[in-house]
C-alpha cells in the first residue's frame, strides 16, 4: 500500500514563526503536492514538484515555499506564519502525470 | 478552461437507501482522467477510482458503482444500500494528460442516518 506520511496531525504556531510541514512518501513517486483545504474554498494547490529539486507554483503560493531535496520528501515552509494561514494542509504524491494521487492524513495548522 | 461541478452540496439519506452523487466536468481536451475521492471526518482523502477518457465502461466495486458518460460530460457515483460508514465528503476531480494539476469539484457532503 502507498503510504504518505505527514509529520504532524495538529500544530499550533505563533504569528511570525517559521513553520515546516514535512511529508514523506514510500512508493518512489515522481510527483508530490501540497494543498490547503478551507471551508467553502475547497482544495487549493500551493506547490507541486515533479522531480527532486524541481518545483512549480500552484494557485496560491504566496507566503509559502517548498523544498524537495530527496525524492521521498517534500517540505512546505511558511516563512512567517500569519493567522490567515490557519488551515488544513494536505500532502499528496502520484507516480506519474495522470495517475491517482495518494494523500497523507493532513495537518491542521492553527496560527495564533 | 477546465472545470468540475458537483451541484449537490449536501445529501442526507437513511441507511440502506441508494444514493447517487453527480459530477459534471468541462474540458476541450480529448485525453483526461477522472477521479473520485472520499474524505471521512478524520480528514484524509481516500482514492476511490480513476477513469480515463477513452474508457466509458461503467465500473462496480461492491456497493459502489460509477457511470461515465462522455455525451453528457458526467461521471456519477452511486452507493447502493448505503451505510453509516459511507458518511463523508466526496470529491470528483479531473486531470488533463498534459498537466500535473488536479481540478477539483467543491465536494458533496453525504450524511447517512441510521
Amino acid at each position: 500500500d502507498v503510504k504518505v506520511t505527514q509529520s504532524s496531525r495538529y500544530l499550533v504556531k505563533r504569528t511570525g514563526e517559521k513553520v515546516f510541514l514535512e511529508c514523506v512518501q514510500d512508493m518512489d513517486h515522481e510527483n508530490m503536492f501540497w494543498y490547503r483545504q478551507d471551508p467553502g474554498l475547497g482544495l487549493r494547490l500551493i506547490y507541486f514538484s515533479y522531480d527532486v529539486k524541481m518545483k512549480e507554483k500552484g494557485d496560491i503560493p504566496e507566503g509559502y515555499s517548498v523544498s524537495r531535496e530527496k525524492k521521498e520528501r517534500f517540505s512546505l515552509i511558511l516563512e512567517s506564519a500569519s493567522t490567515n494561514q490557519t488551515s488544513m494542509y494536505l500532502c499528496a504524491s502520484s507516480l506519474i502525470t495522470g495517475a491517482e494521487a495518494f494523500f497523507g492524513q493532513g495537518t491542521r495548522l492553527t496560527v495564533v | 478552461a477546465q472545470k468540475v461541478t458537483q451541484a449537490q452540496t449536501e445529501i442526507s439519506v437513511v441507511e440502506k437507501e441508494d444514493v447517487t452523487l453527480d459530477c459534471v466536468y468541462e474540458t476541450r481536451d480529448t485525453t483526461y482522467y477522472l477521479f473520485w475521492y472520499k474524505q471521512p471526518p478524520s480528514g484524509e482523502l481516500v482514492f476511490l477510482i480513476r477513469r480515463n477518457s477513452f474508457d466509458e465502461q461503467n465500473e462496480i466495486s461492491g456497493r459502489y458503482s460509477w457511470n461515465f458518460q462522455k455525451s453528457t460530460s458526467s461521471f456519477n457515483f452511486t452507493i447502493t444500500a448505503s451505510q453509516v460508514v459511507d458518511s463523508a465528503v466526496y470529491f470528483c476531480a479531473l486531470i488533463l494528460d498534459s498537466n500535473y494539476q488536479l481540478i477539483w469539484g467543491a465536494g458533496t457532503k453525504l450524511i447517512i442516518k441510521p
